[in-house]
């Protein structure tokens, strides 16, 4: 079956960037998804890349994907404490709209 | 426009006691996921309603619990009886089969089952 892999912890100053790493096993994916998770609450979209891409930018989050490799990563330029969350990387499950996620990584930014 | 809504937001238990877990999705949203996240862990599936049929229910663990989706809008999570390592957060998700793909789901703020 499919499955999503990611390191666990990431620190960073703020301001500078941080970039997250996930693996994936399934090559068909049409949609590969960043969740943020924040204490005590649900998954928020993130941001999201269109299988067919192999960047997306949007203001301060670059997407970055490699099909080849089944590698998607995602950069925040200027991280800021608010940014301080735990980051799910997803993929859809074969044709179903359920998503398998990663273990999620846990950025910590200090001031 | 509400989020998807889930209640309680904090159970604490004893083990062997039955509790039940509620979610109200997103007005219009007629697939609803049961998630269960344990800590330290991404969420995984239990349960995803179509409306109100339950079309993959292959992680539920049955022997202990149960959904229900009655009139394909408010969905209720049971699980009897409760055993300590069911203490995770319980996360509903809703989405709308008419929207696109890339706007995933939308989650509500969980439930914190503690099992002692």
């Amino acid at each position: 079956g499919e499955d999503v892999e990611q390191s666990l912890f990431l620190s960073v100053r703020e301001g500078d960037s941080s970039v997250i790493n996930c693996t994936y096993t399934d090559s068909s994916s049409t949609y590969l998804y960043w969740y943020k998770q924040e204490p005590g609450a649900g998954l928020q979209l993130l941001t999201y890349i269109f299988s067919n891409m192999d960047m997306k930018q949007d203001q301060r989050l670059t997407v970055l994907l490699n099909k080849k490799d089944k590698h998607l990563s995602l950069r925040i330029a200027d991280t800021q404490t608010g940014d301080s969350a735990i980051y799910f990387c997803a993929e859809p499950e074969g044709s179903q709209g359920n998503l398998i996620f990663g273990k999620g990584t846990k950025l910590s930014v200090k001031p | 426009e509400a989020g998807v809504v889930q209640s309680p937001r904090y159970k604490i238990i004893e083990k062997k006691q039955p509790v039940a877990f509620w979610c109200n999705p997103i007005s219009g949203h007629n697939t609803l996921y049961w998630y269960r996240q344990n800590l330290g862990q991404g969420p995984e599936l239990l349960i995803r309603y179509e409306n109100e049929e339950a079309v993959d229910d292959s992680q539920l663990p049955k022997d202990r619990f149960s959904a229900e989706r009655l009139k394909g809008v408010d969905s209720t999570l049971k699980i009897q009886p409760a055993e300590l390592g069911d203490s995770a957060v319980y996360l509903c998700a809703s989405s709308a089969m008419s929207q696109a793909r890339w706007e995933g789901y939308t989650f509500g703020s969980g439930t914190r089952l503690t099992v002692v």
